[in-house]
């Protein structure tokens, strides 16, 4: 179990620009969540796959994020045209199927938008 | 909306005592768990003890206890003989297969 990896661990960036942040989880959960979170809150959905189909989207998850999980693996989130308010710490997340199965969190991806 | 509310923000406790932190929630679902994370600073969040809640026993786990009020929609987390490494931000959350947080209780160790 080397655990949930995440990269780059930090993203600076000036807006406008396009970015990408990658997800591996850990090698058997078919389940992949992002979340995101900024300074002193805790973190918020945004999306989740199950192996390959991405099943759900949060509404805070505007038309510039898309998130891909090809083959049921590594994921990537993508947010086009950053904004200033897009500044967080961006969690991914895995786990086995089922509701009661616990989460398993990454280190995070911190984006800074010049 | 469904929330989750840690009154909270900063908890203090001397080393080898106990602390409690307190956590509601608001939800209409009937069957769902409740996680408690602990995120030390610069590190990644780790799971500290899970309730499902069509079980009415509290978790435990080790020196860490929850006191479930399915009623009330409470949810509390007792973590007893505190040890410095037990310095972190701790959230609370609810969810099946997406979880809501809480904005997190800082808890601070003294020697």
């Amino acid at each position: 179990d080397t655990g949930v990896s995440q990269n780059p661990r930090h993203k600076i960036t000036k807006r406008g620009q396009n970015v990408t942040f990658r997800c591996d989880p850990i090698s058997e959960h078919n389940r992949l969540y992002w979340y995101r979170q900024t300074l002193g809150q805790g973190p918020e959905f945004l999306t989740y796959f199950q192996n390959e189909a991405q099943l759900e989207k949060s509404r805070l998850l505007s038309d510039r994020f898309s998130a891909e999980r090809p083959k049921g693996s590594f994921s990537t989130l993508e947010i086009q045209r950053t904004e200033q308010g897009d500044s967080a710490m961006y969690l991914c997340a895995s786990s086995e199927g089922g509701g009661n199965q616990p989460q398993h969190f990454g280190d995070g991806t911190r984006l800074s938008i010049l | 909306a469904q929330t989750v509310t840690q009154s909270q923000p900063e908890m203090s406790v001397q080393e080898a005592e106990t602390v409690t932190l307190s956590c509601t929630y608001d939800t209409s679902e009937s069957d769902y768990y409740l996680f408690w994370y602990k995120q030390p600073p610069s590190r990644q969040m780790i799971l500290v003890i899970r309730q499902e809640a069509y079980k009415q026993q509290n978790a435990t786990e080790n020196r860490f206890s929850v006191n479930f009020q399915k009623a009330a929609k409470s949810f509390s987390l007792k973590i007893s003989d505190s040890q410095l490494g037990d310095a972190a931000m701790y959230f609370c959350a609810w969810g099946d297969y997406k979880l809501s947080f809480g904005a997190g209780t800082t808890v601070t160790v003294r020697a």
